[in-house]
C-alpha cells in the first residue's frame, strides 16, 4: 500500500518552454501533497505544500509564478515549471499524505533537464 | 531554526558487518523523526518512524533506530548489512506532526563485498 507515482520519470526541454509533472497517489486518498527539489548529492528541499482544493503554500524563496502547483483531486497533483531555464534543471520529488496518517509517501522523482 | 545533521556524508562497511548511521536534530518540541532510504531510480522509502512511546523503534529490512532525547539523536542501526543496503539514507524531523519534513544532508552507504 501507499504507492505514489510520478510522470514523467525524466524530461528534457528547451529553455523558455513549460513542463508539467504529475504526481499520483495510487492506492490512497492524499489530502496533502508536497513538492521537493533535490540538487545533486544534496538533500531534499521542500518547495510547496498543497491541500486538495486549496491554493498551495510555498516555502520562502520559491517563486509561485514559476512553479505552478495544482491539487485538483485527492489522487493527483501537478507541478508546472513555467518558462524553464537551465538553472531549473533538477530532480523534483513529490510526496503524499493521507488524512489519517502522519507519514509522507514519496514518488520516484522526475529528472528535469533544461537545455 | 529546526535542523537535522547527519555527520557522515559517506560510510563504507563490509557485507555482514554492523552499521550505525548518525542523526542529530535541533527542534524545540517533541519531534516526529523519520529515516528514509533512497536507492538509484527509486523514490524515498520509509524505513521507520518515531512519534512517541518506546524509544527503540523497529523498521523494515532489519533496521532499528533509537531516540535519545538527552542527545537529540535518532541513530539508525542494523546488525548485519547486505549488499542490497547500499543506498542513500536520509534522516528527517517532522514539524507540525509530519506536515513539514526537514531533511538531513544524507549519508551514502557503500557495501564492500
Amino acid at each position: 500500500g501507499a504507492v505514489v507515482s510520478q510522470h514523467p520519470s525524466r524530461v528534457i526541454c528547451k529553455s523558455g518552454t513549460s513542463v508539467k509533472i504529475e504526481c499520483r497517489s495510487l492506492d490512497f486518498q492524499a489530502t496533502t501533497m508536497f513538492w521537493y527539489r533535490q540538487f545533486p548529492k544534496q538533500s531534499l528541499m521542500l518547495m510547496a505544500t498543497s491541500n486538495e482544493g486549496s491554493k498551495a503554500t510555498y516555502e520562502q524563496g520559491v517563486e509561485k509564478d514559476k512553479f505552478l502547483i495544482n491539487h485538483a483531486s485527492l489522487t493527483l497533483s501537478t507541478l508546472t515549471v513555467t518558462s524553464a531555464h537551465p538553472e531549473d534543471s533538477s530532480f523534483y520529488i513529490c510526496s503524499a499524505q493521507g488524512g489519517s496518517t502522519d507519514t509522507q509517501y514519496f514518488g520516484p522523482g522526475t529528472r528535469l533537464t533544461v537545455l | 531554526a529546526q535542523s537535522v545533521t547527519q555527520p557522515d556524508i559517506h560510510i563504507t562497511v563490509s557485507e555482514g558487518a554492523s552499521l550505525e548511521l548518525r542523526c542529530n536534530y535541533s527542534y524545540g518540541a517533541t519531534p516526529y523523526l523519520f529515516w528514509y532510504v533512497q536507492s538509484p531510480g527509486q523514490g524515498l522509502q520509509l524505513l521507520l518512524k518515531y512519534f512517541s512511546g518506546d524509544t527503540l523503534v523497529q523498521g523494515i529490512k532489519g533496521f532499528e533506530a533509537e531516540f535519545k532525547r538527552s542527545q537529540s539523536s535518532f541513530n539508525l542501526r542494523k546488525p548485519s548489512v547486505h549488499w542490497s543496503d547500499a543506498a542513500e539514507y536520509f534522516c528527517a524531523v517532522g514539524l507540525y506532526g509530519a506536515q513539514k519534513l526537514v531533511f538531513g544532508q544524507g549519508t551514502r552507504l557503500t557495501i564492500n563485498p
